[in-house]
């Protein structure tokens, strides 16, 4: 099992580009959520999904987008980039039956710049 | 005033000290409290999880849960260089699912 996957590992964007931040998961896990961490401000929670076709905002959704179209991916998509999306970006799945429903598994982050 | 507070040291204690991290919350509805451990330049990783009140302990790792103080600690016997990591705590409502984290504490354990 590769476990939750992110690409790209680093981004440098400029100002009012648009991207998509990849993640992929293979445990078949219902629960996929997208996270920013800032210094100081620990993991804040922008989007995340129970489910294919069923997506709902966390604590910081402005200026991004996601979808799922499948239980493996959760696709984060910047529309047009600002400076204060300048962050470490991580994706993490769960289960929300058998298994530990506790433990998130995170991917290695996405480390973007925008300038 | 965020939901979970945790103050993000950072934190350094030599070889062989009891550590002792903090997370203070205001949602009386957390019932599930759970630490994740963060090494430089990498995802976090579940440490440990406890449900309601109570101590849990795990190795050299003990977890508590008061919930009548809305407060939550872990505590690190015999730290170890290798424990040198960011500690974040984490709380939910309900099983499974959207987590609230706190700040993170970044600890350094000096041989």
């Amino acid at each position: 099992n590769a476990g939750v996957t992110q690409t790209p590992k680093f981004q440098v964007l400029k100002t009012g580009q648009s991207m998509t931040l990849q993640c992929a998961q293979d445990m078949n896990h219902e629960y996929m959520s997208w996270y920013r961490q800032d210094p100081g401000m620990g993991l804040r929670l922008i989007h995340y999904s129970v489910g294919a076709g069923i997506t709902d905002q966390g604590e910081v959704p402005n200026g991004y987008n996601v979808s799922r179209s499948t239980t493996e991916d959760f696709p984060l998509r910047l529309l047009s980039a600002a400076p204060s999306q300048t962050s470490v970006y991580f994706c993490a799945s769960s289960t929300l039956g058998l298994g530990n429903p506790y433990e998130q598994y995170f991917g290695p982050g996405t480390r973007l710049t925008v300038t | 005033q965020k939901e979970v507070e945790q103050d993000p040291g950072p934190l350094s204690v030599p070889e062989g000290a009891i550590v002792s991290l903090n997370c203070t919350y205001s949602n009386s509805a957390f019932q599930y409290f759970m630490w994740y451990r963060q090494y430089s330049r990498k995802g976090p990783e579940l440490l440990m999880y406890t449900y309601s009140s109570g101590n849990k302990e795990d190795g050299r790792f003990t977890a508590q849960v008061d919930k009548s103080s809305k407060y939550i600690s872990l505590f690190i016997r015999d730290s170890q260089p290798s424990d040198s990591a960011t500690y974040l705590c984490a709380m939910n409502v309900n099983q499974g699912g959207k987590l609230i984290f706190g700040q993170g504490t970044e600890l350094s354990v000096k041989p």
